[in-house]
């Protein structure tokens, strides 16, 4: 089955410890992209990244890394969170951009205390 | 910049009842416009998508023309059903890769 899949769908942390939300997908998409949901400001773009090794930030980039050393995985970091990063996290990829259909994972929840 | 504005939700409707979201948007270049649709606790999913001015996207009864003189892409639909109970969203990619999304509107549909 054609999917996105992330992990962990779950999460509670504390200010400071650095985690990794993990990002899959199986359609063999060149485009992969991480967005975060916050009530009233919908979906806002914090990185994107056209191939392999090639990233780029998007609206929302500051206090999040991400590495595209595989065309199918595309990690979230987090080095050092802190409260107002608590959000829902949405990973996305299209074929070949942004033009294209994006798949969406289900969501990861973050809530740092 | 590139921005995307959509009316403020959320939207409660009778069933069967005519469906508008108002979406205008700011942009470089010709974009493309897109309605994301998420239900609840579930992801996003493309309702439809138009690429140049005059085209027409539609799918499961929606419809949406993206209108170049007006900037904008609003979302109808003729009769509303309780399953379109969602979230929706109005987005646009414009010149570069980034993606840009509106707030998002809320409908809720009672029977």
């Amino acid at each position: 089955e054609a999917q996105v899949t992330q992990n962990p769908r779950y999460l509670i942390t504390v200010t400071g410890k650095k985690l990794t939300v993990t990002c899959s997908q199986n359609m063999n998409h060149e485009y992969m992209s991480w967005y975060r949901q916050d009530p009233g400001l919908g979906l806002r773009q914090i990185y994107y990244s056209m191939n392999v090794e090639v990233t780029d930030k998007g609206d929302v980039p500051e206090g999040y890394k991400v590495s595209r050393k595989e065309k199918r995985n595309f990690p979230l970091i987090l080095e050092s969170p802190s409260p107002n990063q608590t959000s829902l996290y949405f990973c996305a990829s299209s074929l070949s951009g942004p033009q294209e259909t994006q798949y969406f994972g289900p969501g990861t929840r973050l809530l740092v205390l | 910049g590139n921005s995307v504005t959509q009316m403020e939700g959320p939207v409660t409707l009778s069933e069967e009842a005519f469906l508008t979201i108002n979406c205008t948007y700011t942009a470089t270049g010709y974009p493309s416009l897109f309605w994301y649709v998420q239900y609840p606790g579930e992801g996003l999913q493309l309702l439809l998508k138009a690429t140049k001015a005059d085209d027409k996207g539609s799918n499961k009864g929606f419809e949406a023309t993206y209108r170049k003189e007006t900037t904008s892409f609003h979302l109808e639909k003729g009769s509303v059903q309780v399953s379109d109970s969602a979230v929706y969203f109005c987005a646009l990619s414009g010149v570069g890769n980034q993606f840009y999304f509106g707030t998002g509107t809320s409908l809720t549909v009672i029977p």
